[in-house]
This record gives C-alpha cells, sequence and structure tokens, in this order.
C-alpha cells in the first residue's frame, strides 16, 4: 500500500490568510509513461460529499478558483490557499491513484 | 448533469447484509467506473474497490474482498455494493464515485446495532 501522509492535522486560520498544508507519500507517484504525478486534492464540507478540487497533483477542476494551487512532484506535494475565505473551512484531503486509491489522514481548517 | 443518486440510510443487525445502490444519471453509464469508498464517523476516506459496468470486471481493496460484493444493472444504470456479515466495524458512510472521483453520490450511512 501507498501510505499518504498529511499535515498539519488541523490548521486555524483567519479570512485572509495564505495557507499552506502538505502531502507526503510513502512511494513516489511520478508517472514516467504519462509524465504526470497521480495525486488528487479533495474538499469536505460537514454533512457534504468529497468535492475533487484538483488533480494530476496541480490541475484544477473546472470551476475551482484559482486561489487553490497545487505543486510539488515524487513524493512531497502541498495544497495552497491564497487567500481564505470563509467557504473555504473544511477538511482537505490527499489521495494517491499510482496504486489502488488511498487517502490522507486530512487536514482540517478551522477559524480562528 | 451526471448525477449519482444513493439509496437511503440504512439501520442493520450484526451478523446480516445489506445491500447499497447507486443510480447514475446523466451520462453513458458503460463508459466509466465505479469506485466504492468507506468513510467511518470522523475519520478519512478508503477505497474499496470499483466495477466496469460494461464488463462487470471488479477489482477490489485486498481490505475489503470478503466484505463486499459490487455488482451493476445495466438496464437500470445501477451499480449495486453488498455487505456481509456485518459488524460494528463496518458502521460508517458509504460513498458511490466515477471514475477519476469527480463526481459523488451523496453517501449512505450504514448503523450496524442490535
Amino acid at each position: 500500500d501507498i501510505v499518504m501522509t498529511q499535515s498539519p492535522s488541523s490548521l486555524a486560520v483567519s479570512a485572509g490568510d495564505k495557507v499552506t498544508m502538505s502531502c507526503k507519500s510513502s512511494q513516489s507517484l511520478l508517472s514516467s509513461e504519462y509524465q504526470g504525478n497521480y495525486l488528487s486534492w479533495f474538499q469536505q464540507k460537514p454533512g457534504q460529499s468529497p468535492k475533487l478540487l484538483i488533480s494530476l497533483a496541480s490541475t484544477r477542476e473546472t470551476g475551482v478558483p484559482d486561489r487553490f494551487i497545487g505543486s510539488g512532484s515524487g513524493t512531497d506535494f502541498t495544497l495552497t490557499i491564497s487567500s481564505v475565505q470563509a467557504e473555504d473551512l473544511a477538511v482537505y484531503y490527499c489521495e494517491q491513484y499510482y496504486s489502488y486509491p488511498t487517502f490522507g489522514g486530512g487536514t482540517k481548517l478551522e477559524l480562528k | 448533469q451526471v448525477n449519482l443518486l444513493q439509496s437511503g440510510a440504512a439501520l442493520v443487525k450484526p451478523g446480516a447484509s445489506v445491500k447499497l445502490s447507486c443510480k447514475a444519471s446523466g451520462y453513458t453509464f458503460t463508459d466509466y467506473y465505479i469506485h466504492w469508498v468507506k468513510q467511518s464517523h470522523g475519520k478519512s476516506l478508503e477505497w474499496i474497490g470499483y466495477i466496469n459496468p460494461n464488463s462487470g470486471y471488479t477489482n477490489y481493496n485486498e481490505k475489503f474482498k470478503s466484505k463486499a460484493t459490487l455488482t451493476v444493472d445495466k438496464s437500470t444504470n445501477t451499480a449495486y455494493m453488498e455487505l456481509s456479515r456485518l459488524t460494528s466495524e463496518d458502521s460508517a458512510t458509504y460513498y458511490c464515485t466515477r471514475s477519476e472521483l469527480a463526481y459523488w453520490g451523496q453517501g449512505t450511512l450504514v448503523t450496524v446495532s442490535s
């Protein structure tokens, strides 16, 4: 199994803050064949299903605001929210699909 | 628009089985795999497996191989997951989601209790 480790587990923020969260995988997610990292980011608000924000480590889904920025390669990845809005308070999960999918433990964004 | 509509919450007794459904609409059902994901209360997400609706081919997370059985009914564009020999560890919300995990059902809460 590829183990996904996210940090921190929670983050207290104020509106307008720049936020960075980390996701590390136990092995490289870089596909030499397709030249892409098989890493996605999801947002889950209370009582809702997860929502796909970013795939291939840095490609935003249609309609996702450009304040959400995914970066990284290999085993180290980052999700940055350039200026947090109130509606961004949620749990964020990373997921690898290099092999059968596994998810990180999540980072919970809370109001300071 | 793509929609995955899951069956309602289920309360089941320990040792029993339950069959969850996921009805797809807004796209060609046989063009995309259906995945199932487990989320225990307050916890992260676990991939259970997927089914190819066109061929019926399935692929399971080793952890769920003896727990979950995935099937489809192409005539009604519906995917099913049967969970067997239920214990309290199986109490969770179960989601169906389409390939690439871009579209998710609303989830089905399964509670195992006597």
